[in-house]
């Protein structure tokens, strides 16, 4: 089976520059988070969707960032316009049921780099 | 005060020592917990859940003391393999995880 993917592995690009990042869930997931980490930090939440809708998007730092799962399959995280403090890891993951034994798998990550 | 914390470490370790992480967390991240692994450069991957009665996977043992609010990791007789980040992670209400800024482990030869 395969695991969460994301794409792409790496983006470099210039402060005011947009930038898309996608995540495909395992297969059957309805539950899907992305989560971040910038230099120094802990891994801190963003959002989380069940199938295609919003559950808890607390974490989003500012309007700047979009996420969307049309069709509740893929997800992708806009950045708009990219910051320099936007620099980090950006991780995915999804679960099969958003209970609080059920584990979450996470995808490779996206590096970031606003320069 | 943050909601996970964690000795950064690192701690440095022979091949065959024990060594135990330890890790606090507030009541906001307190529904359950988990150890993940995240080795360089990749995706945090679970190690073990963490139950009230605590819990053991062949060489590793995690423990709960929910009065304290503090929850440990054992590590026996480390391998090479086991050098890492090692994650201590709480759940929320909400579902979301919680993540410590990790502790890093190096076993030597």
């Amino acid at each position: 089976e395969a695991g969460v993917t994301q794409f792409p592995s790496h983006s470099v690009i210039e402060k005011g520059q947009t930038v898309t990042l996608r995540c495909d869930p395992i297969s059957g997931h309805d539950n899907l988070y992305w989560y971040r980490r910038v230099m120094g930090k802990e891994i801190k939440f963003l959002l989380h969707f069940v199938k295609e809708s919003k559950q808890d998007e607390s974490g989003m730092p500012n309007n700047r960032f979009l996420a969307e799962r049309t069709g509740g399959t893929y997800s992708t995280l806009k950045v708009q316009p990219a910051e320099l403090e936007d620099s980090g890891v950006y991780f995915c993951a999804s679960s099969h049921e958003g209970t609080f034994r059920v584990e979450q798998f996470f995808g490779p990550g996206t590096r970031l780099t606003v320069l | 005060r943050k909601e996970v914390e964690q000795d950064p470490g690192p701690f440095n370790v022979p091949e065959g020592a024990t060594v135990a992480f330890n890790c606090t967390y507030s009541n906001s991240a307190s529904q359950s917990f988990f150890w993940y692994r995240q080795d360089c450069r990749k995706e945090p991957k679970l190690l073990m859940s963490v139950y009230s009665s605590g819990n053991e996977d062949g060489r590793f043992t995690a423990q709960l003391n929910r009065a304290s609010q503090y929850i440990s990791l054992l590590i026996r007789d480390s391998k090479l393999s086991d050098s890492a980040t090692y994650l201590c992670v709480g759940r929320d209400s909400s579902y979301k995880l919680i993540f410590g800024s990790g502790t890093r482990l190096l076993v030597r030869p």
